[in-house]
């Protein structure tokens, strides 16, 4: 069945870098796509970015210039990174896959703090 | 970007009592929407893809509808386990956007 679990520090210092893992099961990177979405607490949710099948990527503008996502189809990994954190970056991580642009499966998400 | 309006904020209702929820595209983006119920405390779970396509192992109570602007999602007679957030999704166009809920509660 398909999986997705995220995996990543907890807490993270002002202005440094975020880096999560997603680790996936049950299906191929090369066959689908994965996002990363966020929530900070108590609102709503974001999306952040995409990597398709392809290995093609593609940001939300507004974090556009901070982000990068890239994978390891050999290890079935995908990876956010994600520079110049504030603490309006706190927030709950998601990675979800979709094969047709809606996410029909979701990670149970990392809680990522930024604080000094 | 694409911005969807979800109403109410909040619906206050009874469990047994059928509800309807609103979202609004701010163009017109065909049945490109998708509908997610988040428990708290809980990842989102998909309900409905493209407005009205049923998703395997969602009850039958959720329905969707709607095209262009004006979407609805449905649920026939709540049951106390409907109570949780739900939130709207385009794919229209990059980005893709949500809507910024409508917490369902228990009158």
């Amino acid at each position: 069945q398909v999986q997705l679990k995220e995996s990543g520090p907890g807490l993270v210092q002002p202005s440094e870098t975020l880096s999560l893992t997603c680790t996936v099961s049950g299906f191929s990177l090369t066959s689908n796509s994965v996002h990363w979405v966020r929530q900070p607490p108590g609102k709503g949710l974001e999306w952040m970015g995409i990597i398709r099948s392809g290995g093609s990527t593609d940001y939300n503008s507004a974090l556009k210039s901070r982000l990068s996502i890239s994978r390891d189809t050999s290890k079935s990994q995908v990876f956010l990174k994600m520079n110049s954190l504030q603490t309006e970056d706190t927030a709950i991580y998601y990675c979800t896959h979709s094969y047709s642009a809606y996410f029909d499966y979701w990670g149970q998400g990392v809680m990522v703090t930024v604080s000094s | 970007d694409i911005v969807l309006t979800q109403s109410p904020a909040t619906l206050s209702v009874t469990p047994g009592e059928s509800v309807s929820l609103s979202c609004r595209a701010s163009q017109g983006i065909s049945t490109s929407i998708h509908w997610y119920q988040q428990k708290s405390n809980e990842s989102p779970r998909l309900l409905i893809k493209y407005a009205s396509q049923s998703i395997s192992g969602i009850p039958s109570r959720f329905s969707g509808s709607g095209s262009g602007t004006d979407f609805t999602l449905s649920i026939n007679r709540v049951e106390s386990e409907d109570f949780s957030v739900y939130y709207c999704q385009q794919s229209y166009s990059l980005p893709l956007t949500f809507g910024s809920g409508t917490k369902l509660e228990i009158k």
